[in-house]
């Protein structure tokens, strides 16, 4: 069975300017989540969405964050305009419809750096 | 999300049990989970444990649960130089419809030979 796959692994931009973060989960798996980890702490949940509906997006910095689930299957997570403090991997998740001992698994996450 | 706290860092010698802890605070959570991250590579679920249970065993790993105190351990048997990584302790975070996780800053693990 495929993983999630998330891309670009990496990325390296300047304060001020956008950046895009794909994530394809795996097949069948209806609920997707993305997190944002910064260097030294535990990944922090920034959306989660069932199918193509958000079902939280309660940490999301709207101002500069947005994310789509178009089709109910692969999700773009954008930051414009970026920080400094914006650097850090934003890790993809997904999970089957909830139900007894929900697994979430993870992707390698996309490693951003702002300068 | 509430606070899980975690210890920041373990040494054992290699062949010795390691003991990682954490205390959780939302008693409502319904799983509380483990998961390991290696050096650049993305979080692998360890195990989990369902709140009405105390104790969970896989091969190595045993965790055990005191829901009364909001604690959760792990203990990893026979510990080797590749369990050097950050363990993350994790609570589910019941939503409408779908149970994200709320977790700790992460314990390094290091084994020395």
């Amino acid at each position: 069975e495929a993983g999630v796959a998330q891309s670009p692994r990496y990325k390296i931009i300047e304060k001020r300017q956008s950046v895009a973060f794909w994530c394809n989960p795996i097949s069948g798996h209806a609920t997707l989540y993305w997190y944002q980890q910064i260097l030294g702490q535990g990944p922090k949940l920034l959306i989660q969405f069932q199918n193509n509906g958000v079902v939280d997006d309660s940490q999301l910095p709207k101002d500069r964050f947005s994310a789509e689930r178009l089709k109910g299957v692969d999700s773009t997570l954008k930051i414009q305009p970026a920080k400094l403090e914006d650097s850090a991997v934003y890790l993809c998740a997904s999970s089957l419809v909830p139900g007894g001992g929900n697994t979430i698994y993870f992707g390698e996450g996309s490693w951003l750096t702002v300068v | 999300g509430e606070d899980v706290e975690q210890s920041l860092f373990l040494s054992v010698r290699e062949g010795d049990s390691s003991v990682i802890n954490c205390t959780y605070t939302d008693s409502s959570s319904t799983y509380l989970y483990w998961y390991k991250q290696e050096p650049g590579a993305g979080l692998q679920l360890l195990t989990y444990i369902f709140s009405n249970m105390d104790m969970k065993q896989d091969q190595r790993l045993t965790v055990l649960l005191n829901k009364k105190d909001k604690h959760l351990s792990l203990r990893i048997a026979d510990t080797q130089t590749g369990d050097s990584a950050i363990y993350f302790c994790a609570e589910s975070m019941d939503s409408n419809s779908g149970y994200a996780l709320n977790f700790g800053k992460g314990t390094s693990l290091l084994v020395t030979p």
